[in-house]
């Protein structure tokens, strides 16, 4: 089993690019989030979805879309990157609500410039 | 308002020793839920336990062990006869019924083991 896959593992991005982080679970998950990861803050929720079609804000939404067309895919979505959006981001997915074990993709390192 | 703190940003103890690391939590929900999670320096996340709110039982599961306390808030992580491998930053995190399960992240405690 693959489990939770996201892409790219690496990218830089210079000030008003837009780009999309790809997240992808193979385990039928309902739920289905997207964390950022900066030095001394810990993991802060960005967005989450608890099924198909549902999609709502957490911590730090401002500057991210996302979208879940289906219950495999969670893509996050930056329209015009900014140099605080620089980070590492996490995608994660649960059985049902999030109050289950989440596993975590490996990451990806997004720079700025 | 919901709120994890992991009051000590980083430990450092010889291998061998006993350490604990901090969890206090904020809710207003009676049903909620509290996770460990260690991240090792290659990065990714890795799940070590869940409680309910409803179960304080303590729980040990080799060399670690979680105290839940309901009156107090807290629900410490201790590391028994510390090993290097256990050198990783773990956090803490909170989920609450009555807003939709999201689970809330502590900032992390980096915990070294030295040799």
């Amino acid at each position: 089993n693959a489990g939770v896959t996201q892409t790219p593992k690496f990218q830089v991005l210079k000030t008003g690019q837009s780009m999309t982080l790809q997240c992808a679970q193979d385990m039928n998950h309902e739920y289905m989030s997207w964390y950022r990861q900066d030095p001394g803050m810990g993991l802060r929720l960005i967005h989450y979805s608890v099924g198909a079609g549902i999609t709502d804000q957490g911590e730090v939404p401002n500057g991210y879309n996302v979208s879940r067309s289906t219950t495999e895919d969670f893509p996050l979505r930056l329209l015009s990157a900014a140099p605080s959006q620089t980070s590492v981001y996490f995608c994660a997915s649960s059985i049902q609500e999030g109050n289950t074990e989440a596993f975590f993709g490996q990451g990806t390192r997004l720079t700025v410039v | 308002a919901q709120k994890v703190t992991q009051a000590q940003t980083e430990i450092s103890v010889v291998e061998k020793e006993d350490v604990t690391l901090d969890c206090v939590y904020e809710t207003r929900d009676t049903t909620y839920y509290l996770f460990w999670y260690k991240q090792p320096p290659s990065g990714e996340l890795v799940f070590l336990i869940r409680r309910n709110s409803f179960d304080e039982q303590n729980e040990i599961s080799g060399r670690y062990s979680w105290n839940f306390q309901k009156s107090t808030s807290s629900f410490n992580f201790t590391i028994t006869a510390s090993q290097v491998v256990d050198s990783a930053v773990y956090f803490c995190a909170l989920s609450e019924e009555d807003r939709d399960d999201k689970i809330i992240f502590g900032k992390g405690t980096r915990l070294h083991i030295l040799p």
